[in-house]
């Protein structure tokens, strides 16, 4: 089987780092992705890790360790604009084969 | 626009009526994703497709559930007889050709509502 989890629900101040975990147990690896998706609106894609450490793109970084099924996204100098959902999915098999995806991560940013 | 296009945006139907979303994937893209969302769920797999083949349907139920991607023309999820759990939304992705750094672009999403 496949298990993604994530926490429900974070609040964070604007200006102020925040960490968004996520653990996985998958059949295979080929890769973990984040998105981000605003209510009503469809996920956009934030990043991919298929090697273990870190990958940084602006403002958003991303962390991934395979032998302990765990990754990150990171989060700096929030903005408000920031609120939004962030989903953790993985690629289990080889190929263009279908994401599977966590519950996601309803994160609030608060003035 | 050269994003995802999906339509409608809305739909609702009466239980019974039958529903068909359409999706037109990117430009360049022939790899198609069907996933539903529920409110505080999150995006389940239906059904992978190419070009005119059905490569996985592991998550579409095996009843009133029907997906197509014709050479010509957009991508089609079909739900006959609708029911009130059948309400949610359902979004459609893309992607180019088979490599594993390949994300997935969604498109809007349509919600169904089923009264």
């Amino acid at each position: 089987g496949q298990n993604i989890d994530q926490p429900t629900e974070m609040t964070a101040t604007e200006g102020a780092i925040v960490q968004i975990n996520c653990t996985y147990q998958t059949s295979g690896f080929n890769g973990l992705f984040w998105y981000q998706q605003h209510a009503g609106e469809a996920p956009t894609f934030l990043s991919y890790n298929v090697l273990d450490g870190l990958e940084e793109k602006g403002r958003f970084s991303s962390f991934l360790s395979r032998s302990k099924g765990y990754s990150y996204l990171l989060l700096k100098e929030l903005q408000m604009k920031d609120s939004a959902s962030y989903l953790c999915a993985v690629r289990a098999n080889s190929g263009n084969t279908p994401l599977v995806f966590g519950k996601g991560t309803r994160l609030s940013v608060i003035a | 626009n050269a994003g995802v296009m999906q339509n409608p945006r809305h739909l609702v139907r009466r239980r019974g009526q039958e529903a068909r979303l359409r999706c037109s994937p990117m430009k360049g893209h022939s790899h198609v994703y069907w996933y539903r969302q529920l409110p505080e769920e999150g995006l389940k797999f239906m059904v992978y497709l190419q070009k005119e083949n059905i490569i996985d349907e592991s998550g579409m139920p095996k009843e009133r559930f029907s997906a197509e991607f014709p050479k010509e023309g957009p991508s089609i999820l079909r739900i006959q007889q609708v029911v009130r759990g059948d309400s949610a939304a359902y979004f459609c992705a893309s992607s180019p050709g088979p490599r594993d750094n390949s994300p997935l672009h969604f498109g809007n999403g349509t919600r169904l509502t089923v009264t």
